[in-house]
C-alpha cells in the first residue's frame, strides 16, 4: 500500500532535454508539494497545490512546471534541463494543508 | 520570516549512548508547527512527530524524545541508547502561518552515525 509514489526512481538525462516526474498519493490529502534536495541534502520547497490549485509557487525557474489533472495526482515537468537540476526531487502530500507531509521515494535526476 | 538552525551538521556516537540533536527556530507567528523527519541512507523521508506552539508537553515514543521549549525557541530530539539503524540524517522542519502549508522551512540536517 504506497501512500505517495513517483516515478521514475531515477532519471538520467542530456542538458537541453525535457522531462516529466510523476507523483500519485492515495491518502485521500487535498495538498500536494514539491521539493528539490541538493547534493548537501538541503531540502528546499518548490511548489505547493491545494485541491489541483497553486498555492505556493517558490523562486523557481519557469522551466519547471507542475501539472495537478487532479488532488492525487501532481506531476513536474522539467524544459530545456541544465547541470544545475540534478538533484533529487520529492514530492509529498499532506492533510490538512500544512500539517505533516508524507513524503514520496524521491526521484534522483542526472543531468549529464 | 522562518527560520530553523541544527547548528549540529554531524555527530558519531558509539552504539547504546544516547544522543540529542539541536533544533532552533525562529518565527513571528503565534500559532505554529514544529516536525522532526529522518532520512535513512536509502533516502525515504520519514515522519517523526508534530508539536503545536501551544502544546509544550514532552514527548516520548520507545527510545525517542522530544523536549519542546517555546523559551528558548528549541524543539530538541534525543534518542537514548542509540543503535546502528539510527544512522540518517534528521531533519527538523517548521511550518509557521498560513492555510495552505506555506512558510514550511526544514532545517540544514543533523546527519547522525551510530558506530557499532
Amino acid at each position: 500500500d504506497t501512500a505517495v509514489s513517483q516515478t521514475p526512481k531515477y532519471l538520467v538525462t542530456q542538458m537541453g532535454n525535457d522531462k516529466s516526474i510523476k507523483c500519485e498519493q492515495n491518502l485521500g490529502h487535498d495538498t500536494m508539494y514539491w521539493y528539490k534536495q541538493d547534493s548537501k541534502k538541503f531540502l528546499k520547497i518548490m511548489f505547493s497545490y491545494n485541491n489541483k490549485e497553486l498555492i505556493i509557487n517558490e523562486t523557481v525557474p519557469n522551466r519547471f512546471s507542475p501539472k495537478s489533472p487532479d488532488k492525487a495526482h501532481l506531476n513536474l515537468h522539467i524544459n530545456s534541463l541544465e547541470l544545475g537540476d540534478s538533484a533529487v526531487y520529492f514530492c509529498a502530500s499532506s492533510h490538512p494543508p500544512g500539517n505533516e507531509q508524507f513524503f514520496g521515494p524521491g526521484t534522483r535526476l542526472t543531468v549529464l | 520570516a522562518q527560520k530553523v538552525t541544527q547548528a549540529q551538521t554531524e555527530i558519531s556516537v558509539v552504539e547504546k549512548e544516547d544522543v540529542t540533536l539541536d533544533c532552533v527556530y525562529e518565527t513571528r507567528d503565534t500559532t505554529y508547527y514544529l516536525f522532526w523527519y529522518k532520512q535513512p541512507p536509502s533516502g525515504e523521508l520519514v515522519f517523526l512527530i508534530r508539536r503545536n506552539s501551544f502544546d509544550e508537553q514532552n514527548e516520548i515514543s520507545g527510545r525517542y524524545s522530544w523536549n519542546f521549549q517555546k523559551s528558548t525557541s528549541s524543539f530538541n530530539f534525543t534518542i537514548t541508547a542509540s543503535q546502528v539503524v539510527d544512522s540518517a540524517v534528521y531533519f527538523c522542519a517548521l511550518r509557521g502561518g498560513g492555510n495552505y502549508g506555506q512558510n514550511f522551512v526544514f532545517g540544514p540536517g543533523t546527519r547522525l552515525s551510530v558506530l557499532p
